[in-house]
């Protein structure tokens, strides 16, 4: 079935190292990814998204890896900031290609 | 640009009591659209979405419903809220041509 993952629920950094955050999928047949941020009490915030035929996909301050061999996907955060303080969540497009199905989230806290 | 406006931001309503959450989006014609509810700590469930005007996939069965009575309006509704409908929920659109997903600001719903 469709399923989204990630490693560690919680993940704290210093102020400007860069941090990485894991996502594991199951659904090899899966061609699009995205990364989300959330702000406590706010919506979810797009961050960037990848589809399966890049291995990588570059932002500003943010990289995102997959490797789809191992069903995995990275988050990249260069130089954290406290702002990025924040719940991280990747999701996948479900089967059907009709919406995201979304991991259960990373809490990313970085400390001056 | 775009912009997706939810209301109310936060709402506290008795066991039994119906519900009306109502989810607007500007600057884009026929978008999907999206219902997401989110539990404390946890990560965001769909529950409806929406790809034109009277057209509802539910995801979840359940006591809740939507409707879109218009393009860019998207309704989430019960006739009889349960102490299990508290939570923070999410309206998003996304466009045709892509999967990505713009999130609302959300609204707070404790059922007491």
């Amino acid at each position: 079935g469709e399923s989204v993952g990630l490693h560690l629920p919680t993940l704290s950094v210093q102020e400007g190292d860069n941090s990485i955050i894991n996502c594991a999928y199951s659904n090899s047949a899966s061609d699009y990814f995205i990364w989300y941020k959330q702000e406590s009490g706010k919506g979810p915030q797009f961050i960037i998204d990848i589809r399966s035929n890049m291995d990588k996909r570059q932002g500003q301050r943010v990289t995102v890896l997959l490797n789809k061999t191992v069903k995995h996907l990275s988050l990249q955060i260069a130089a954290t900031q406290p702002g990025d303080s924040a719940v991280y969540f990747c999701a996948e497009k479900n089967q059907a290609g009709t919406a995201l199905i979304f991991g259960k989230g990373t809490t990313l806290s970085v400390s001056s | 640009s775009q912009t997706i406006h939810q209301w109310p931001a936060t709402l506290v309503q008795p066991v039994g009591s119906p519900l009306s959450l109502e989810c607007t989006v500007e600057g884009t014609s026929n978008p999907n659209l999206y219902w997401y509810r989110q539990a404390a700590g946890r990560g965001l469930q769909l529950l409806f979405y929406s790809v034109g005007i009277g057209q509802i996939s539910s995801e979840v069965p359940q006591n809740l419903s939507a409707s879109r009575p218009q393009d860019r309006q998207f309704i989430l509704s019960s006739k009889k809220l349960l102490l299990s409908d508290s939570g923070f929920y999410l309206c998003a659109w996304g466009g045709r041509e892509g999967y990505e997903q713009y999130f609302g600001p959300g609204t707070r719903l404790t059922v007491t």
